[in-house]
């Protein structure tokens, strides 16, 4: 199973919205509506931003959203923030019944 | 709020075999879903495996055969075991809960395990 594919590295000013990409296969991101987004900071374990595609967990800024189109997955940070800089990472369920994350992005707030 | 504490050697030799220990604390291991994932250095994420509350278990197929996940619901903890390691197994290891086996909701700190001689 390989890794879904994201950009390496955003970047944004505070204020402006990024969208990061999360790209898959019919087998993982396009057949399943259980896409998730991570925010990890340096030297922190990784906080969970999104699931189910587009839903936020008690505690998560409404700046952040989730959405898919086919294959690939999008989070969009609006309004972004000086705390918002971490690496964000995507998963998916795939039709193997594992679990797959993305390579992961570096976020830069300029 | 859950929590999780991993536990284990940081250092394993080349060929032995990686046992690592999740503790859970605030919340019971016999409901939701329980995964291993790690993180080599500087680098991404990869799920390791889980187990479900009813027992069943899957690894990504890459690991299948060297790795076991366990629950010890007596000790409310589970567990990981990675036989014949080697370098490229050398990585940050979190343990992890899930409300469902696609979403990560809890992560413990992580714990460095060196595959070195």
């Amino acid at each position: 199973q390989s890794a879904l594919t994201q950009p390496a590295s955003v970047s944004g000013s505070p204020g402006q919205s990024i969208t990061i990409s999360c790209t898959g296969t019919s087998s993982d991101v396009g057949g399943y509506n259980y896409v998730s987004w991570y925010q990890q900071h340096p030297g922190k374990a990784p906080k969970l931003m999104i699931y189910d595609v587009g839903n936020r967990p008690s505690g998560v800024s409404s700046r952040f959203s989730g959405s898919k189109s086919g294959n690939t997955a999008s989070l969009t940070i609006s309004g972004l923030q000086a705390e918002d800089e971490a690496d964000y990472y995507c998963s998916s369920y795939t039709s193997s019944s594992i679990l797959v994350f993305g390579g992961g992005t570096k976020l830069t707030v300029l | 709020q859950v929590q999780l504490q991993e536990s284990g050697p940081g250092l394993v030799k080349p060929s032995e075999t990686l046992s690592l220990t999740c503790t859970v604390s605030g919340g019971s291991i016999s409901t939701y879903s329980w995964s291993w994932i790690r993180q080599p250095p500087g680098k991404g994420l990869e799920w390791i495996g889980y187990i479900h509350s009813s027992g069943s278990t899957n690894y990504i197929p890459s690991l299948k055969g060297r790795a076991t996940i366990s629950v010890d619901t007596s000790k409310n903890q589970f567990s990981l075991r990675m036989t014949s390691v080697t370098a490229a197994d050398t990585a940050l290891y979190y343990c992890a809960r899930g409300t469902k086996m696609a979403i990560i909701n809890d992560w413990g700190q992580g714990t460095l395990v060196t595959v070195s001689s």
